[in-house]
C-alpha cells in the first residue's frame, strides 16, 4: 500500500542550530502534507501544512519544503530550542479521501 | 472549548473482554477519526467519519466498531479484546468541509490487553 516514511529515526542537534527533518512519500495522488509534533505522553500537535500547489511555506521558526518531483518533504526548524525536543511526524493525504497516512516519526533531541 | 477529549486515559483488559473508548469534541467538527499508535510506529487510521451517521474503514479496522450518532461523539468499540490491540489510541477531529484542514488530536488512551 501507499506509505510515508522517514530517513532518520533520531536527530540530535545543538541548541541554537537549525534542524532539518526529512520525509519521503510514495502516493503521487497525495496533495496535502502536514507536520506534527508529539511530546511524550501527549497527542500529536499540528505544526505546519502545505498543499501540493506550493513548494515552500513558512511559519514561526519553521519552514516546510515540498519537492513533488522526488516525493520529498522536509521540516526546517530555525534556532532549535530545548522545547523542540519531541517526535516529529509527517502525514499525507489525497484530497477527497480524508485518510491521513503517517510516517513512523523522527525523534529530535536538542543538546544543551 | 475543551477541544478533543478522550476517556479513559488508561485501561487494562483481559483477552476477550469488550469495552468502548470514548471521544468527544466541542468544536462542531464534521470529521472525526480514530488512530492507534504502536511503539516505534506512526499513527494508523482505524475508522473515520465525515459526519453524523457516516462512518468508513481506515487502514486497520478489524476488531473495532464505530458509530456516529451525534456530531460531538465518536466512540470506538473493541468487541473482543486481543493482546495485539495493546496500543495507544488517539481520536482526532477537523472541521471538514474540504480536504485541507488541521486535525486536532485528543490526549490518547493507553490500552493494555493481557
Amino acid at each position: 500500500g501507499e506509505s510515508v516514511g522517514l530517513h532518520l529515526p533520531t536527530l540530535s542537534v545543538q541548541e541554537g542550530d537549525n534542524s532539518i527533518i526529512n520525509c519521503a512519500y510514495s502516493n503521487s495522488a497525495s496533495d496535502y502534507f502536514i507536520w506534527y509534533k508529539q511530546e511524550s505522553g501527549k497527542g500529536p500537535q499540528f505544526i505546519i501544512d502545505i498543499r501540493s500547489n506550493m513548494d515552500k511555506r513558512q511559519g514561526q521558526r519553521v519552514t516546510v519544503l515540498l519537492n513533488k518531483t522526488v516525493k520529498h518533504l522536509s521540516l526546517q526548524i530555525a534556532a532549535t530550542q530545548p522545547g523542540d525536543s519531541a517526535v516529529y511526524f509527517c502525514a499525507e493525504m489525497a484530497s477527497g479521501t480524508y485518510k491521513y497516512i503517517f510516517g513512523t516519526g523522527t525523534r529530535l533531541k536538542v543538546l544543551a | 472549548n475543551a477541544g478533543v477529549t478522550q476517556t479513559p486515559k488508561f485501561q487494562v483488559l483481559k483477552t476477550g473482554q469488550s469495552m468502548t473508548l470514548q471521544c468527544a469534541q466541542d468544536m462542531n467538527h464534521e470529521y472525526m477519526s480514530w488512530y492507534r499508535q504502536d511503539p516505534g510506529m506512526g499513527l494508523r487510521l482505524i475508522h473515520y467519519s465525515v459526519g453524523a451517521g457516516i462512518t468508513d474503514q481506515g487502514e486497520v479496522p478489524n476488531g473495532y466498531n464505530v458509530s456516529r450518532s451525534t456530531t460531538e461523539d465518536f466512540p470506538l468499540r473493541l468487541l473482543s479484546a486481543a493482546p495485539s490491540q495493546t496500543s495507544v489510541y488517539f481520536c482526532a477531529s477537523n472541521p471538514g468541509g474540504g480536504a485541507y484542514n488541521e486535525q486536532f488530536f485528543g490526549p490518547g488512551t493507553r490500552l493494555t490487553v493481557l
